[in-house]
Parts: structure tokens; C-alpha cells; sequence
């Protein structure tokens, strides 16, 4: 167990709906990275969250936002929703931008379905 | 040219097999590399970190190439426990995002 908890673990969703995903850091760990796994693709970074500020973006549109709370925690919405947004969305924390060991912290990620 | 290439796999090896995984990445100012198993319908974890020494952990032995942009990944005597994905990770950047490649399943044969 890493301590990072994801919610809900699985949706279904239609095509131009919303979908907010969230996601509880590991105690301590104040940095949470969002990534997008498609079926048979290495996860794509989408953002990363320090101290409630984004540090950085991948190649996702702005249609793909995200948010830190004071406590850590961290959600990851997506509007407008489209087919080829169906993934596994995983969340990484850790102390700092890459912990004490450049160890990420997965959960277990929330597999979104789009139809 | 993607960021992180792997072997496409799938390898299908007998227990007890010795299994080689190869990567090569393309960001010559990568500065850290790493390789994570993921397992059927899981999260990725962190198997080992990677070091221009090389670098061995039991049954595993990882070994970094910065001249040539390659990574490698040796696992001898090989388990059925051992059936996964791997994922060659390359990081570096002031945010330090984590850049995986395809990865490459592996399949134990008892």
C-alpha cells in the first residue's frame, strides 16, 4: 500500500460530459503528478501540484484542469469529454519534486470509460 | 522519435530464463532513469533505480549507457512471479515529471 488513495475507481461517462477525479497524497508528501494511461501505452504525464501551484504541464489541452488543496489532496478535472480520453488516470505524490529517492508514489488509479 | 523506446514485446521465456529489456531515450539532458513493474490492471511501482555504475538487486541488474542514450534491464533466474509489464522511466527537468516508455510485457512459462 502506498498511502495514495483514488476516487471513484471506475466511471463511465458520455462524450462531452465533465469528470472530476480525485486524489489523497501520501501523509507528508506535499507534490501530486496526475498521469494518463491508455490501454497499451506507458503513462503520460498531464500535470504536476506543489504547494497548491501547478509546476508544470504536459502536451493536454486546457480542457484538462487540475487543483491542490491546503491538505494535499488534489483533483483532476476533465471537461468536454472525448472518446479518446478513455484511460487510466493515475495520481503520484511525493515530498518535494522528486521525494528523497526520485520514488513516485502511484495509486491505484481511476479507470475512466467514455462512450 | 519518442521520448522513451522499449522493446515492443510480448516476451513469452521459461522459468528460470534469463530476460534482457532494453530502452533507449532521446533527452540528452535526462538525469534520472528508473524501471517500474506494473502488473496486470495495477499501478506502477518502482523497481529499481538506474546508475551510471550499473546497479544490482538480487536477481536484477540495471545498467545505464549516458553516451548512448541506453538502458537496460537484466532479470536471471527468472519466476513466475516475475510475469508483468516493464517500464523504462526517464526523468529530469525542474519539475521533474517522469517520462515512461510503452514498456514491454513479460510472460513467465512454468
Amino acid at each position: 500500500e502506498t498511502g495514495v488513495t483514488q476516487s471513484p475507481t471506475h466511471l463511465i461517462k458520455t462524450r462531452g460530459q465533465q469528470v472530476t477525479l480525485r486524489c489523497s497524497s501520501q501523509s507528508g508528501h506535499n507534490t501530486v503528478s496526475w498521469y494518463q494511461q491508455a490501454l497499451g501505452q506507458g503513462p503520460q504525464f498531464i500535470f504536476q501540484y506543489y504547494r497548491e501551484e501547478e509546476n508544470g504541464r504536459g502536451n493536454f489541452p486546457p480542457r484538462f484542469s487540475g487543483l491542490q488543496f491546503p491538505n494535499y489532496s488534489s483533483e483532476l478535472n476533465v471537461n468536454a469529454l472525448e472518446l479518446d480520453d478513455s484511460a487510466l488516470y493515475l495520481c503520484a505524490s511525493s515530498l518535494g519534486f522528486r521525494g528523497t529517492t526520485g520514488e513516485l508514489f502511484f495509486g491505484e488509479g481511476s479507470r475512466l470509460t467514455v462512450l | 522519435r519518442k521520448e522513451v523506446e522499449q522493446d515492443p514485446g510480448p516476451f513469452n521465456v521459461p522459468e528460470g530464463a534469463t530476460v534482457a529489456f532494453n530502452c533507449t531515450y532521446s533527452n540528452s539532458a535526462s538525469q534520472s532513469f528508473f524501471w517500474y513493474r506494473q502488473d496486470c490492471r495495477k499501478e506502477p511501482k518502482l523497481l529499481m533505480s538506474v546508475y551510471s555504475s550499473g546497479n544490482e538487486d538480487g536477481r536484477f541488474t540495471a545498467q545505464l549507457n549516458r553516451a548512448s542514450q541506453y538502458i537496460s534491464l537484466l532479470i536471471r533466474d527468472s519466476k513466475l512471479s516475475d510475469s508483468a509489464t516493464y517500464l523504462c522511466v526517464v526523468s529530469g527537468g525542474s519539475n521533474y515529471k517522469l517520462t515512461f516508455g510503452k514498456g514491454t510485457l513479460l510472460t513467465m512459462n512454468p
